[in-house]
């Protein structure tokens, strides 16, 4: 049963730039929420998606934007990066339409983004 | 105020102790509870959710206490390998989704 999977580990990118991060959930679930931690801080959440839509969001900025594909892997992308976008995103998984306490999110290993 | 607090600790305990961790709630909707563990450099992954009526698995027991808005979680027999920091998840429902708010982590050290 294969778990979170995310790519790249690590990356490096300078201000200005784009990224995308890919995330394939775990086998079952259908819905991807991604998540930015900072060092010593919490994940905070930047959207979900479900179904292919985005169905919540975060206190993001549109520079953050997302895809979800009909196999339900999704992606993140971030334009313009700033300094303060470096963190682990964090993909977690889950199932849409589980009852109260089916609802748990399971976690990718995440990808380390510098931006230097 | 946060929608979800944790000491951040450190907690430094001796190997043996017994240690428990409180993570407070602001959104009385708040419905499902749960507590991570994250490994340094590592993902979050689940320890265990927490249930009104408590849940206990082998060392460790979690707590809600929904009139005070609080949910615990205890630790007995420390080892060097819970070393970690323990993240407190609170799950509401908002327009028909599930909302998940994080804390920022308490972090546990266990000393030999």
């Amino acid at each position: 049963d294969a778990g979170v999977t995310q790519s790249p580990t690590h990356l490096i990118k300078t201000r200005g730039q784009q990224v995308t991060l890919r995330c394939s959930p775990k086998s079952g679930h259908d819905t991807v929420s991604w998540y930015q931690q900072a060092l010593g801080q919490g994940p905070q959440f930047i959207f979900q998606y479900y179904e292919e839509e985005e169905r919540q969001r975060g206190n993001f900025p549109d520079r953050f934007s997302g895809h979800q594909f009909p196999n339900y892997s999704s992606e993140l992308n971030v334009n313009a990066l700033l300094l303060g976008d470096s963190a682990l995103y964090l993909c977690a998984s889950s199932l849409g339409l589980a009852e109260e306490y089916q609802e748990t999110q399971y976690f990718g290993p995440g990808t380390r983004l510098l931006v230097l | 105020r946060k929608e979800v607090e944790q000491d951040p600790g450190p907690f430094n305990v001796p190997e043996g102790a017994t240690v428990a961790f409180n993570c407070t709630y602001s959104n009385s909707a708040s419905q499902s509870f749960f507590w991570y563990r994250q490994d340094c450099r590592k993902e979050p992954k689940l320890l265990m959710s927490v249930y009104s009526s408590g849940n206990e698995d082998g060392r460790f027991t979690a707590q809600l206490n929904r009139a005070s808005q609080y949910i615990s979680l205890l630790i007995r027999d420390s080892k060097l390998s819970d070393s970690a920091t323990y993240l407190c998840v609170v799950n509401r429902r908002s327009g028909g989704y599930q909302k998940v708010t994080f804390g920022t982590g308490t972090k546990l050290q266990v000393i030999p």
